[in-house]
């Protein structure tokens, strides 16, 4: 299965916005990016998935690299609720969860 | 709707215990997933089972053991567990398909003494 590289931490300030990058260098064209984010001790959550084009929904935007071998979840004004750890996901046959980008959100 | 529910929340067992973990879905999902995840790891697969069938077991040891009573239901049988077993439990679901989204349960604390 495909792999993604993802920056172990990042940290934003309250009410900026925050890029969070992701590689996946090894995607196949069939494969979808999923991002999933996870708060302390709770599930993984679900926020934007794409495949080729950029895409908006009411937590974040997906922008997708022409050559999809990267893509940028945007979350755009950071909230303290948004700290958690982010995960870049291909699916193809199946999900593997890769290690994640863990977010601070400095008031 | 998208709510995926798991029970227990939390769960103490000892090595010699047998114990079930359950996770229920009514979203018409056909495709349910049980994830292990050690403290500061991400999720990792354990089994999917799709239609009712299991399709993948991620080789875990035989002292989990799931089922898949109907298409709604999922559980994860425990027995003879060890202390490294210890972890939060993770059930998911999907429609099956293409993308596969999969939606998450909130997870059972396990604890093995």
């Amino acid at each position: 299965d495909a792999k993604t590289t993802q920056p172990n931490s990042m940290e934003s300030n309250e009410e900026e916005p925050v890029h969070l990058p992701c590689n996946h260098s090894t995607i196949s064209g069939t494969d979808y990016i999923h991002w999933y984010r996870q708060l302390p001790s709770q599930g993984p959550e679900y926020v934007i998935h794409g495949l080729t084009s950029n895409v908006n929904n009411r937590m974040a935007s997906l922008a997708i690299a022409e050559d999809r071998k990267s893509s940028t979840l945007i979350l755009h004004r950071a909230t303290l609720r948004d700290a958690a750890v982010y995960y870049c996901i291909l699916t193809g046959n199946q999900f593997y969860f890769g290690t994640g980008t863990s977010l601070t959100v400095i008031p | 709707d998208t709510e995926v529910t798991q029970t227990p929340k939390h769960l103490v067992m000892g090595m010699t215990n047998k114990k079930s973990l359950k996770c229920e879905q009514h979203m018409g999902h056909r495709a349910m997933y049980w994830y292990k995840q050690k403290a500061k790891k991400p999720p990792e697969l354990m089994f999917v089972y799709s239609y009712e069938k299991l399709s993948i077991n991620e080789s875990v040891p035989s002292r989990f053991s799931p089922e898949c009573p109907n298409s709604s239901l999922l559980n994860l049988h425990l027995h003879a567990l060890q202390p490294e077993d210890s972890a939060l439990y993770l059930c998911a679901s999907s429609r099956g398909g293409r993308p596969d989204t999969q939606y998450f349960g909130p997870g059972t604390r396990l604890t093995v003494l």
